[in-house]
């Protein structure tokens, strides 16, 4: 049963970079049918895709965060990791990392997720 | 901001049937697929329906999705205590070249 784990610090100092790592197992990151997500979810509002990454490098980002966001992938470890740069009060969220099926697109496996709160 | 519209909130009682509305555009639910999500309190979301009405090994038939133009619909028949949660619909926007998601509709069982 493939698993997703999200890591990382749980409290970020406004301007400075969020960096969370997304460990997957029970399954290879060097899959040719999916991509490897972010997700966000302030709290109490609604879900915002992040972006997405293929094993292979290729990635898409939301427009509206595109300027701050970059994913990378590490297959030896079986990874991909999230960095978002300036971060404010309004990036504080809990983050979820899950699976893309690169067939329908549908985000098939998540990971628990994780509280990032933006504070000084 | 979502591009993707759905009513705030939506109930019934035990046994009822409830339907829940997706309206977007020609650039996402009218040219790409639609999935839909369920995210019950304080956990992360799973996936509930793919490529428009297809659902994942587990889920209940009484869940049911749909597709029609620019819009799409999530039914939930014989509705059950354990369904009261937030639903979002997602989809790919072909104008934005990313993943959109729905605004969200909490269901309540009275």
């Amino acid at each position: 049963q493939l698993q997703l784990q999200e890591s990382g610090p749980g409290l970020v100092k406004p301007s400075e970079t969020l960096s969370l790592t997304c460990t997957v197992s029970g399954g290879s990151i060097r899959s040719s049918s999916h991509y490897w997500a972010w997700i966000r979810q302030p709290p109490g509002k609604g879900l915002e895709w992040i972006g997405r990454i293929y094993y292979g490098g290729t990635t898409y980002y939301n427009p509206s965060l595109k300027s701050r966001v970059t994913i990378s992938v590490d297959t030896s470890r079986n990874q991909f990791s999230l960095k978002l740069s300036s971060v404010t009060a309004a990036d504080t969220a809990v983050y979820y990392c899950a699976r893309h099926s690169g067939a329908d697109g549908s985000l098939d496996y998540w990971g628990q997720g994780i509280l990032v709160t933006a504070s000084s | 901001q979502s591009v993707l519209t759905q009513p705030p909130s939506a109930s019934g009682t035990p046994g009822q049937r409830v339907t829940i509305s997706c309206s977007g555009s020609s650039s996402n639910i009218g040219s790409n697929t639609i999935n839909w999500y369920q995210q019950l309190p304080g956990t992360a979301p799973t996936l509930l329906i793919y490529s428009n009405n297809k659902r994942p090994s587990g889920v209940p038939d009484r869940f049911s999705g749909s597709k029609s133009g620019t819009s799409a619909s999530l039914a939930i028949s014989g509705l059950q205590s354990e369904d009261e949660a937030d639903y979002y619909c997602g989809g790919w926007d072909d104008s934005l070249n990313g993943y959109v998601f729905g605004t969200g509709t909490k269901v309540t069982v009275l």
